[in-house]
């Protein structure tokens, strides 16, 4: 079993709706969670960080950590073309840069 | 800043050769990360620096692999001999200090070993 899952998708969605991307996680060590963007043939970017858990909002997006139930979320409001991209979550523990990453959900926004 | 700077963008070879990849991280980062992805694993980190001195090498997958960081602009991500399996994007990522400073990423390396 993996440390990280993620689904793959695809996941399609039109523009202007709510997107939910999600990892879960088996280290209940992990307190720093991260979000981050993919381009194609690009590098990641990191999107959200979030320590321990809770939510935090910036503009269309929303991270969610739920540690007891070892799930993270990402929330895109007034999804659009331009959000299309690989959504790769990762987490760390304390004292360590050694982050395990999702293996990634490829999201579509469809004009 | 012209931010992680990689090269090659792309490099194809065949089985059995010696492959480098060069990295130049940002200006004042003091740490310096070597990853792989793959479509089967995902992102993986297989090493990362401290101000030139390597931390955490237990992501190198075999001895084939090795990577150095003669100074602070500048590190190199060695495979020799190469295998077709070793095909995969490689990325090198920068971060200035711990806490709420972020990995920034270059463009990354595609390698295909014939």
């Amino acid at each position: 079993q993996k440390e990280v899952e993620q689904d793959p998708g695809p996941l399609s969605v039109p523009e202007g709706a709510i997107v939910s991307l999600n990892c879960t996680y088996s280290n209940s060590a992990f307190q720093y969670f991260m979000w981050y963007r993919q381009y194609s043939r690009k590098g990641p970017e990191l999107l959200m960080y979030t320590y321990s858990s809770g939510n935090k909002e910036d503009g269309r997006f929303t991270a969610q950590v739920d540690k007891s139930s070892k799930y993270i979320s990402l929330f895109i409001r007034d999804s659009q073309p331009s959000d299309s991209a690989t959504y790769l979550c990762a987490m760390t523990t304390s004292g360590t840069y050694k982050y395990i990453f999702g293996t990634g959900t490829r999201l579509k926004v469809l004009a | 800043d012209a931010g992680v700077i990689q090269s090659p963008r792309h490099e194809v070879t065949e089985m059995g050769q010696e492959v480098t990849l060069r990295c130049k991280p940002i200006s004042g980062h003091d740490y310096l990360f070597w990853y792989r992805q793959t479509m089967m694993r995902g992102l993986e980190l297989l090493i990362y620096f401290n101000n030139n001195v390597p931390i955490d090498d237990s992501g190198m997958p075999e001895d084939r692999f090795s990577a150095k960081m003669p100074n602070a602009s500048f590190s190199t991500l060695k495979i020799q001999p190469s295998e077709p399996r070793d095909s995969a994007v490689y990325f090198c990522a920068s971060s200035q200090i711990w806490s709420t400073d972020t990995q920034y990423f270059g463009p990354g390396t595609r390698l295909t070993v014939l």
